[in-house]
């Protein structure tokens, strides 16, 4: 059973536009929600970390919101660039922190110019 | 400062050889572990380290073997490779402290394929 599940599962955007990714989650309890940014060929980078007390944190252009109530998260994307096509992986961190992180599967998002 | 670094980046090998991953990382993580991601799926976790001298199973061992002899270095040992284990291998590291947020820092991967 996934403990994490994003959508949408893709999308295409025009470069300039905004965006909106969304991540559920049923880890509990909690501790601290990441989303990444996985580009083609690469590991994973982190963008951004979030305890249960944060209800958003950005980095640039990268907006990340936390309802830890309702067990949900978002990453927004302003003003979409050509770099911006990549995998963002939503995880979620339980009482045993790294040793057993919950993945999702990931937002794809290709950026048409 | 490399970070995580990973070798080989590809690897083919026939059903039944073995063979090492290499992962060291320059930053003094105490916290090291070894993913695989494939298609559709999640990272898994398949062994992770708090330390040299410590390590342990995570969601997917099966297959193989890891030991942390220093604190840079956590290579990854398919003991007889099987198709099943075609796969994109990730090592990443972070500190190590309860209480804390710790980011994994990922390297780039060795994607392997087993024939």
């Amino acid at each position: 059973k996934n403990q994490v599940e994003q959508s949408p599962q893709s999308l295409i955007i025009l470069e300039g536009k905004n965006c909106t990714l969304q991540c559920n989650y049923t880890v509990s309890p909690f501790s601290n929600l990441r989303w990444y940014k996985q580009d083609t060929g690469r590991g994973p980078v982190s963008l951004t970390i979030m305890t249960f007390s944060e209800n958003t944190k950005s980095n640039g252009r990268y907006t990340a919101t936390l309802d830890a109530d309702t067990k949900q998260s978002s990453l927004h994307i302003t003003a979409s660039q050509l770099s911006d096509s990549a995998s963002y992986i939503c995880v979620v961190s339980g009482i045993y922190g790294n040793n057993r992180l919950a993945f999702g599967k990931g937002n794809q998002v290709v950026v048409i110019p | 400062n490399a970070g995580v670094t990973q070798t080989p980046k590809f690897q083919v090998l026939k059903t039944g050889q073995s063979m090492t991953l290499q992962c060291a990382q320059d930053m003094n993580h105490e916290y090291m572990s070894w993913y695989r991601q494939d298609p559709g799926m999640g990272l898994r976790l398949i062994h992770y380290s708090v330390g040299a001298g410590i390590t342990d199973q995570g969601e997917v061992p099966n297959g193989y073997n890891v030991s942390r002899s220093t604190t840079e270095d956590f290579p990854l040992r398919l003991l007889s490779a099987a198709p099943s284990q075609t796969s994109v291998y990730f090592c990443a590291s972070s500190y190590y402290k309860t209480g804390t947020n710790s980011p994994l820092h990922f390297g780039n991967g060795t994607r392997l394929t087993v024939t």
